[in-house]
């Protein structure tokens, strides 16, 4: 078990350039989470894919933002023309569907300067 | 919808002091509750965990017992560490585990232990 991966662990950045951040979740999960945490506050869900399906997305994850899942291991999380509010930690999370414990990855900060 | 609300921060104790971190809830059925932690610059860890209703859950020392009649998850030590400086999270999922996938979190409370 080597835990839920996540890469880069930072990236700073110009307002209207577009980010990626990877995910690999614990091989054998098939449930992985994306979350966004600012300064201060708790994590926030944004969406979750069981396998390589897209099941549901939050209303923070705007049309700017997409997250993919192609082969049901890895996952992106793409933002384009990044805006200074978009600064955050963006978390991934992995569990079993016959599970009871999300495992969280150590997450990516992201900076807009 | 669902809800956590927790101490505000950030506390400060000395070492071998007794902590307590107030969490409450707003659910609708039956929620697990949670306790994650964060340690500087990393992301969380599952501190702990109950799923019904006077459930105690335990780790490291800490416990919390699920009260529904209080709604309350309420982590407690006995006696705190240097090494337990970090932000503490409480959370819920709305119904059974299995069943149900979004975290709900609270704002987190920040913990320093002085020597």
């Amino acid at each position: 078990d080597t835990g839920v991966s996540q890469n880069p662990r930072h990236k700073i950045t110009k307002r209207g350039q577009n980010v990626t951040f990877r995910c690999d979740p614990i091989s054998e999960h098939n449930r992985l989470y994306w979350y966004r945490q600012t300064l201060g506050q708790g994590p926030e869900f944004l969406t979750y894919f069981q396998n390589e399906a897209q099941l549901e997305k939050s209303r923070l994850l705007s049309d700017r933002f997409s997250a993919e899942r192609p082969k049901g291991s890895f996952s992106t999380l793409e933002i384009q023309r990044t805006e200074q509010g978009d600064s955050a930690m963006y978390l991934c999370a992995s569990d079993k569907v016959s599970g009871n414990t999300i495992y969280f990855g150590e997450g990516s900060w992201l900076t807009v300067v | 919808g669902n809800s956590v609300t927790q101490m505000e921060g950030p506390v400060t104790l000395s070492e071998e002091a007794f902590l307590t971190i107030n969490c409450t809830y707003t659910a609708t059925g039956y929620p697990s509750l949670f306790w994650y932690v964060q340690y500087p610059g990393e992301g969380l860890q599952l501190l702990l965990k109950a799923t019904k209703a006077d459930d105690k859950g335990s780790n490291k020392g800490f416990e919390a017992t699920y009260r529904k009649e209080t709604t309350s998850f309420h982590l407690e030590k006995g006696s705190v560490q240097v090494s337990d400086s970090a932000v503490y999270f409480c959370a819920l999922i709305g119904g059974p585990i299995q069943g149900a996938q979004k975290l709900v979190f609270g704002q987190g409370t920040r913990l320093t232990i002085n020597p």
